[in-house]
């Protein structure tokens, strides 16, 4: 149990489709992240959410958008995708956004494959 | 701006031989450092951190890491490596927003 619960664990779906990943935290923290992790490629920070609030973008497509409703809990919503989307979705919290806040928990990843 | 290197994309040992995984980073300011590791099909885990204080540091599962700031390295050893431990290892930097990962390395320990 790593205290960042992701699901689905799995998703498969076509580009036309529209799905959401969902994480939540049971750790008390105020920041949550989603990284995208593809075969060969570092881990690529997407989100950054600070109590609630974005703090982050690192540029990406807006077929992904993501949803922070609480400090708990944080989705991404998911539409029109493309095969190279298909990835290990990765969701983290911390305490805090600041250098000095320690270290990220991770959930499992939720496999995306896109046909 | 914040970024880690990892030399090694492959590092092979025997079952009960010291393992090394290496690691270099570069910072501005002061450098905060971590180490996680990978099985397949699932998420990372945090193995140990370096903020402050004594260069040595342990971590989980007999890992330790060493802090060398004149060498700008922060390298992952353990004395004696399990089957077990054969997995992906990260080594990252913490800026305000983000956690930068290395390229990440495969160990494996062969029996």
């Amino acid at each position: 149990e790593t205290g960042v619960t992701q699901t689905p664990r799995h998703l498969v779906m076509g580009m036309t489709n529209k799905k959401s990943l969902k994480c939540e935290q049971h750790l008390g923290h105020n920041a949550m992240y989603w990284y995208k992790q593809s075969a060969k490629k570092p881990l690529e920070l997407m989100f950054v959410y600070s109590l609630e609030e974005r703090v982050e973008n690192n540029s990406v497509p807006s077929r992904f958008s993501p949803e922070c409703p609480n400090s708990s809990h944080l989705f991404l919503h998911l539409h029109t995708l493309q095969p190279e989307d298909s990835a290990l979705y990765l969701c983290a919290s911390s305490q805090g956004t600041g250098p000095g806040t320690g270290e990220l928990f991770f959930g499992e990843g939720s496999r995306l494959t896109v046909l | 701006a914040q970024s880690v290197a990892q030399p090694e994309d492959q590092v092979n040992v025997a079952e009960g031989n010291p393992l090394t995984v290496k690691c270099t980073y570069s910072v501005s300011g002061n450098p905060y450092l971590f180490w996680y590791v990978q099985y397949p099909n699932r998420g990372l885990q945090f193995l140990l951190k370096y903020i402050t204080g004594d260069n040595l540091v342990k971590g989980s599962y007999g890992f330790e890491a060493e802090f060398n700031k004149s060498q700008t390295s922060f390298h992952l050893k353990k004395p004696s490596a399990l089957v077990s431990d054969s997995a992906l290892y990260f080594c990252a930097v913490r800026s305000a927003n983000n956690l930068f990962f290395g390229t990440g390395t495969r160990l494996t320990v062969i029996p």
